[in-house]
């Protein structure tokens, strides 16, 4: 079976700090897969989706950047964070072509800039 | 453009008591919908997703929505809540070319005993 993995669970970084946050799927081959971000009270936000290795779609300019190194490993990163970074960030993949727009969730990382 | 809004940001109902969660979309075609629910501190989970044929979707936990297209909505209802349902529900839409999903505000549920 899939399974998505996100670490780390809980961030605290300072601001001007760089940041990176990883995401790996397991189970599945060429999945899509997909940043969002969930600031306080406020619904998800599409950041970023990838289709490939190397291919990444930027959806909202911002301070943040990702990267698809390898067919099922995605990477946020920023070179220095602002206090708007803070939020939940959300890793999601779905099958390539399938079972349409099916989207599936870790478990998120709670991101804390002070 | 594609957007999602689910009106209600708070509900609050009791146990035993039957749900219903507001959803209405704007999309020029049939869309693809999808509810999903987090709990706190967690990642989302997906509830139920109606793509075509019945308009009336089951889903996991007791949970079914219905797709009324003449009124552009896909509301959530449940007809027993249970102490662990209280979470927050997010609506989503999908548009089947770009495999994106754009995704309502939340409503945020809570449940008295």
């Amino acid at each position: 079976s899939q399974t998505i993995h996100q670490w780390p669970a809980t961030l605290v970084q300072p601001v001007g700090s760089p940041l990176s946050l990883e995401c790996t799927v397991e189970g599945t081959s060429n999945p899509n897969l997909y940043w969002y971000r969930q600031a306080a009270g406020r619904g998800l936000q599409l950041l970023f989706y990838s289709v490939g290795i190397g291919q990444i779609s930027s959806e909202v300019p911002q301070n943040l950047s990702a990267s698809r190194p390898q067919d099922r490993q995605f990477i946020l990163s920023s070179k220095k964070l602002l206090l708007s970074d803070s939020g939940f960030y959300l890793c999601a993949w779905s099958v390539e072509q399938a079972v349409k727009n099916i989207q599936y969730f870790g478990a998120g990382t709670r991101l804390s800039v002070l | 453009a594609q957007s999602v809004t689910q009106p209600d940001i708070h509900i609050t109902v009791s146990e035993g008591a039957s749900l219903e969660l507001r959803c209405n979309y704007s999309y020029g075609a049939t869309p693809y919908l999808f509810w999903y629910v987090q709990s706190p501190g967690q990642g989302l989970q997906l509830l139920l997703k109606y793509f075509s044929g019945d308009t009336l979707v089951q889903g996991i936990k007791g949970f079914e929505a219905e797709f009324k297209r003449s009124q552009s909505s896909f509301n959530l209802r449940k007809p027993s809540v249970h102490w662990s349902d209280a979470a927050e529900y997010f609506c989503a839409v999908g548009t089947g070319g770009t495999d994106k999903l754009i995704f309502g505000t939340g409503t945020r549920l809570q449940v008295f005993p």
